[in-house]
């Protein structure tokens, strides 16, 4: 497997508040992703990063803002969560085509928004 | 509109049946993925495809690119199947992908 992580693994927020997930990879792979999972709507992108600091937005950007410093972190970032951003995270992985074989999914982060 | 449509949305099967999932597209595409995902959460992928057929074990999955169409084939199904399966594709630098097709599997 690959080396993916995602910390938190849970969090339990209230509306408002800033919120901070992690991804951590080991695998040296330069393209990062993050998605979010709701009920019917399957996985859907927020924001992807090409590189060190090279980002950009998703389908579902808005409200959300990601940093990539190095190669192995990848950062989003509520600024203000509300209870539209209740969602399972998902981090993932790739090398850019043709040398991507598949991505690499963390095991997620529940987050929850009261 | 999705830009890549699966069906069925669920599927149950008696173990050792033959199952079929399917998926349509209509972007263009460098790649198809496979991936499953676990009743725990966990997702792995399956398969990468361009073109042609690729086997590993029970599964199969093919792909047609003048149609836009792919197929995942499990035989001989068991319970340990039982997973949402997931048909994602490669357009430019992002992913997109169906909204799933839950299986179960009785024993």
């Amino acid at each position: 497997d690959a080396g993916i992580t995602q910390s938190p693994r849970h969090k339990v927020t209230e509306t408002g508040t800033p919120v901070t997930l992690r991804c951590h990879q080991t695998e040296n792979h330069r393209y990062m992703y993050w998605y979010r999972q709701d009920p019917g709507h399957g996985l859907r992108l927020i924001h992807y990063s090409y590189g060190v600091k090279d980002t950009d937005k998703g389908e579902v950007s808005d409200g959300y803002s990601v940093s990539r410093s190095k190669t192995e972190d990848f950062l989003l970032t509520l600024e203000s969560a509300t209870s539209s951003q209740t969602s399972v995270y998902f981090c993932a992985t790739s090398e850019p085509f043709p040398r991507t074989d598949t991505q690499y999914f963390g095991p997620g982060t529940r987050l929850t928004v009261l | 509109k999705n830009e890549v449509e699966q069906s069925p949305q669920n599927l149950t099967a008696q173990e050792g049946e033959f199952i079929t999932i399917n998926c349509s597209y209509s972007v263009g595409i460098s790649a198809l993925h496979w991936l499953q995902q676990h009743p725990g959460g966990g997702i792995v992928s399956l398969f990468m495809l361009s073109s042609g057929k690729k086997k590993h074990g029970r599964l199969i999955a093919t792909i047609n690119i003048q149609e836009k169409h792919s197929s995942l084939h499990i035989t001989a199904s068991h319970p340990r199947d039982t997973a949402v399966y997931i048909c994602a594709v490669l357009g430019g630098n992002q992913f997109y992908f169906g909204t799933g097709t839950s299986l179960t599997v009785i024993p």
